[in-house]
Order: structure tokens, then sequence, then C-alpha cells
């Protein structure tokens, strides 16, 4: 089946520890996305990216870091300088155009 | 810039009534629109999208939406609610040359049996 994997779907991490959140693609998408969701806020752009080798901060970028080292993959680093990073994330893919698929998201709570 | 609005936090709704979502943009130039849901515990699915043509375009589960582009708008409708459609929608915008989507606060419709 196509479509986007997150993993793992609940993540548990202390204060001052990096975490990285996996995302994984089998659409063929060039483009591919990071979003963050809060309650009443909506979905918020981290990190995008249009192609291999190449991506752009969004809104909310302070903190976070990624890469795109395959077109398959755009893994979401959570760095410690993060102030509020408990929230759900979500990954996102597309073609050029047209609209973008969701996975199915990663709650990431800082204990 | 381009950015989203919809006015509608949380909407409660009996079965059978009709349903009307607002959504506002800004952005100066051409956009594509989207209306997304998220029904409880799943991901986020797209509703319906316009990008050009007929205004008034239809999704799937009956929903459809009208692009009102001198009010920057498009309204999410439905004319019979199920208790099937409680969950969160987003309205989202991409503007030409913009790279990614831009999103609504989000609207939480529960609708009881």
């Amino acid at each position: 089946d196509g479509g986007i994997t997150q993993s793992p779907k609940y993540l548990f991490r202390k204060e001052g520890q990096n975490v990285t959140l996996s995302c994984e693609q089998n659409l063929n998408h060039d483009a591919m996305y990071w979003y963050r969701q809060d309650p009443g806020q909506g979905l918020r752009l981290i990190y995008y990216s249009q192609i291999v080798n190449d991506f752009q901060k969004g809104d909310i970028a302070e903190g976070y870091s990624v890469s795109r080292e395959k077109k398959e993959s755009f893994p979401l680093t959570v760095t410690s300088a993060q102030k509020n990073p408990t929230a759900f994330y979500l990954c996102a893919s597309s073609i050029e155009g047209a609209a973008a698929f969701f996975g199915q998201g990663t709650r990431l709570t800082v204990v | 810039a381009q950015s989203v609005s919809q006015h509608n936090h949380h909407v409660i709704l009996s079965e059978a009534a009709s349903l009307e979502l607002g959504c506002n943009y800004s952005y100066g130039g051409t956009v594509n629109l989207f209306w997304y849901v998220q029904y409880p515990g799943q991901h986020l699915q797209l509703l319906l999208k316009y990008f050009s043509g007929d205004p008034l375009v239809k999704g799937i589960k009956g929903f459809e939406a009208e692009f009102i582009k001198s009010k920057f708008s498009f309204n999410l409708r439905k004319p019979s609610v199920q208790w099937s459609d409680t969950a969160e929608y987003f309205c989202a915008v991409k503007g030409t040359g913009r790279r990614a989507l831009t999103f609504g606060s989000g609207t939480r419709l529960q609708v009881q049996p």
C-alpha cells in the first residue's frame, strides 16, 4: 500500500535530550513537509523539502533540524533548544501543484 | 504572507442539521484552497480542493465548498450532518509561489445523535 509512515506513534523524551522522528513515504513524491499541531492553533509549518538534499525553514523552525538524503525519507530532529517540544507532529508529502497526503502523526511528550 | 482564519472554533449540531464552516484567507495572488478533516484517532484526510474553474466544488461524504474570490472565502457546507461527521476540520491555502500549505486553526465539529 502506498502511503506515509511515521514512527513511533508515541514518544517520550527527557528534557535536554534530542529526539528524531521518522517519516517515510513510498508515493514517489518530491515534496515533503513537517507540521506541528497544537490544540487551537491548527498546523504550523516547521520545515519543508522540495527535492533531495534541499530543505527550507518554515514558520517555526527554531529548535528543529531535518535532513533529506533520500527521496523517501525526511526525518525531523527535535533538539534541546526547542523550548516547548510537547506536541503532535505531522509529516506530509505531495507532488507539485497537488494536495498533500499526511501520515498518522507522532505524539511527543517531554517528561 | 498567506494566512487563514477559521472563525468557528467549536460547533455543536444535531444530526440532520445543516453545516457551514467559515474560512477566510489572506493572499494577494492566485490560490489553491483545501479542506481537510481529522476524525478522532485518524490521520488528516483531504475532503475537497479548489484549484480553478467552477467555484463550487464537491468533495467526499457529501461535503461541498464555495470559493468566493471577492470575499477571500472558501466556506465548507453540508446539507445534513451525521454523527459520523464529528471531527476537526481544517481549511488550508497555498498561494502561487508558496511552497507549502498554510492552515487555519481548525473547527471542532460535534454532532449529537
